[in-house]
Order: C-alpha cells, then structure tokens, then sequence
C-alpha cells in the first residue's frame, strides 16, 4: 500500500468515550502533520512532528493527544471530546519539515461527536 | 485581515468552461504557492506547485503568482465534470508552516 492511510474513515463517539485515530504513511517521509477541516474554514494545523519529535502544538486542547512512535506512523487519541469537535481530521506528511514542496494527506477520518 | 483569502464559492460552469480561481493573501515572506484539489470524501491532493512569481502549465491546469500584487491563480482549460472538487489554495515562506485558503467548491455541469 502506498501514500497516507487513515483509520477509521467514519467515527461516532459520545462525549465521555476514548478513541484513537490512525494515520500511517508509506512514502518515506520525516515530518507528519494533524489537521482539522470544519465546513467554511481553512485547514486548521494541529500538530506537526518530525522525526518522531513533536514541534509544534497549535494551541490545541488537552482532550486530544497526539502520539507518533516512529517517522511512519502516526496517532491521535481523544477523549472527553465536546459536539464542536465533530470535523474531518487529516493526517498528512512531508519529506522535511520544511514541506517546502507541499503535504501528500489521507482521506481523513469523518468524526461525529454526539 | 486573514493571511490568505479566498472565496467559498460555490462555483458552478458549464462543460467545456474556462474556469478562474483565485486567492489573495497579505504576507510578502511567501515564497512557494499551491494549488491543491480536494474530491467529497478525500483528503487534498496537491495538483499545482509554483515558486516565486511567474507561470506554470501542466495540461489544462495553469497556475499563475503575481507576488506584486500578492494574488494567485488557478486557470482550467475545457472544464470536464471529472473536475467537480473543491479548490484549496496554499502558500508558505521558508520556514513558516503552510497556511490554507477555505477552498472553493467547483462544480462543471455536463
């Protein structure tokens, strides 16, 4: 398999469940990214990893946790998640942190939060 | 005023139209420009890449920077319904992270 390949493709949680998002990317890359897509916003960056060393965490709330074991894969845990949060969340990835030459992303996980 | 601007759209042509899109944005660090498209239910591809000001022509896309004038755009030639995406621009200075436009739904009509 090749590219960005995140799981599940849908989520419906409630608000006091615990779920994990997965992102694994088959390309090589250093530098992984979350982002959140909401209906009538630009793509809002979460977190950015390199080389398995978070840096940076854009003001995002403690409810989600973001885990990168390896350069290749790539995790985010939710819990405790409020309606507000139900979006399209994309993981993408790039040669360097640079990404000076665009992010290949994944389809996304559709979440739901009820 | 937001970093980069662009209209939601929607956006809706007849076949075989020559469809513009465009963003603006206000910051003069950027340096490398992006088009990327984006089908119902995928994640964004990355279709057009531009550095600096200047053209790019790749079939029917052409993308063009006007760093003067701090205004991008995305031109399609002999629109085909395969077209039918959402259009997000992108754009980054050299060590700043990539910031987005809220995407512009298309839609050719056949």
């Amino acid at each position: 398999e090749t590219g960005v390949t995140q799981t599940p493709r849908h989520l419906v949680m409630g608000m006091t469940n615990k779920k994990s998002l997965k992102c694994e990317q088959h390309l090589g890359h250093n530098a992984m990214y979350w982002y959140k897509q909401s209906a009538k916003k630009p793509l809002e960056l979460m977190f950015v990893y390199n080389f398995k060393e978070q840096t940076e965490n854009n003001s995002v709330p403690s409810r989600f946790s973001p885990e990168c074991p390896n350069s290749s894969h790539l995790f985010l845990h939710l819990h405790t998640l409020q309606p507000e949060d139900s979006a399209l969340y994309l993981c993408a990835s790039s040669q360097d942190a640079k990404g000076l030459y665009g992010y290949t992303f994944g389809s996304g996980t559709r979440l739901t939060v009820v | 005023q937001k970093e980069v601007e662009q209209d939601p759209g929607p956006l809706s042509v007849p076949e075989g139209a020559i469809v513009s899109l465009n963003c603006t944005y206000s910051n003069s660090a950027f340096q490398y420009f992006m088009w990327y498209r984006q089908y119902s239910r995928k994640g964004p591809e990355l279709l057009m890449y531009t550095y600096s000001s200047g053209n790019k022509e790749d079939g029917r896309f052409t993308a063009q920077v006007d760093k003067s004038s701090k205004y991008i755009s995305l031109f399609i030639r002999d629109s085909q319904p395969s077209d039918s995406a959402t259009y997000l621009c992108a754009m980054k200075g050299g060590s700043e992270k990539l910031v987005f436009g809220k995407g512009m739904k298309l839609t050719v009509n056949p």
